[in-house]
């Protein structure tokens, strides 16, 4: 059973730049979470999707968004790029919303170093 | 509101002794616990649970956890450390009601020394 799949592993923007980071759940899981994860911040969350609608969102800024498709793949973009927004993005599927005891499956994450 | 605190950045511990990993939470419910691990350049992965019942909980690779209520504890053990156990660990909480997302400590790196 393939795992969580996120796309690209790595990248490299410069401040003002807008990326698009991908997530291909686990097959049968209709859940996806993203969180980001720094050293001073440790891991805060972003928003979870869950049968194309957005079920919860954390505090960041409107720059960042996201959204899931039909397959329940999701994708999470952000705009305007700051250097602060270098960290590594995780995502993370379950079979159905984590308000409860549901497991979290992540994937290895994408590193985005903004300059 | 919930959070968790892991007040410890960094535990040291030899190869073949006991390891502990403290986690303190704070919900306004009742909690739905958790440890994962990070290995480097890769995601975390799920060690154990608590969600009812036993307040022992035996996860993967010989881990368990010990959920006390009066203390809101609910700290990682393993009888016998092992180098490759070296590693980031986090713990989370979340409320058994609400729309609310799983809120995570802010890890404890595990340094096994041979």
């Amino acid at each position: 059973k393939a795992g969580v799949t996120q796309t690209p592993r790595y990248l490299i923007k410069t401040r003002g730049q807008q990326v698009t980071l991908s997530c291909s759940p686990i097959s049968g899981h209709r859940s996806v979470s993203w969180y980001q994860q720094t050293p001073g911040q440790g891991l805060q969350f972003l928003f979870e999707y869950f049968s194309e609608t957005q079920r919860n969102k954390g505090n960041f800024p409107g720059r960042f968004s996201g959204r899931q498709f039909s397959n329940s793949r999701s994708e999470m973009n952000v705009s305007t790029l700051e250097l602060g927004d270098s960290a590594l993005y995780l995502c993370a599927s379950s079979l159905t919303v984590t308000a409860g005891a549901n497991v979290l499956t992540f994937g290895a994450g994408s590193r985005l170093t903004v300059l | 509101a919930q959070s968790v605190a892991q007040p410890e950045d960094q535990v040291n511990v030899a190869e073949g002794n006991p390891l502990t990993v403290k986690c303190t939470y704070s919900v306004s419910g009742n909690p739905y616990l958790f440890w994962y691990v990070q290995y480097p350049n890769r995601g975390l992965q799920f060690l154990l649970k608590y969600i009812t019942g036993d307040n022992l909980v035996k996860g993967s690779y010989g881990f368990e956890a010990e959920f006390n209520k009066s203390q809101t504890s609910f700290h990682l053990k393993k009888p016998s450390a092992l180098v490759s156990d070296s590693a980031l660990y986090f713990c989370a909480v979340i409320m058994d009601t609400g729309r609310r997302a799983l809120t995570f400590g802010s890890g404890t790196r595990l340094q096994v020394q041979p």
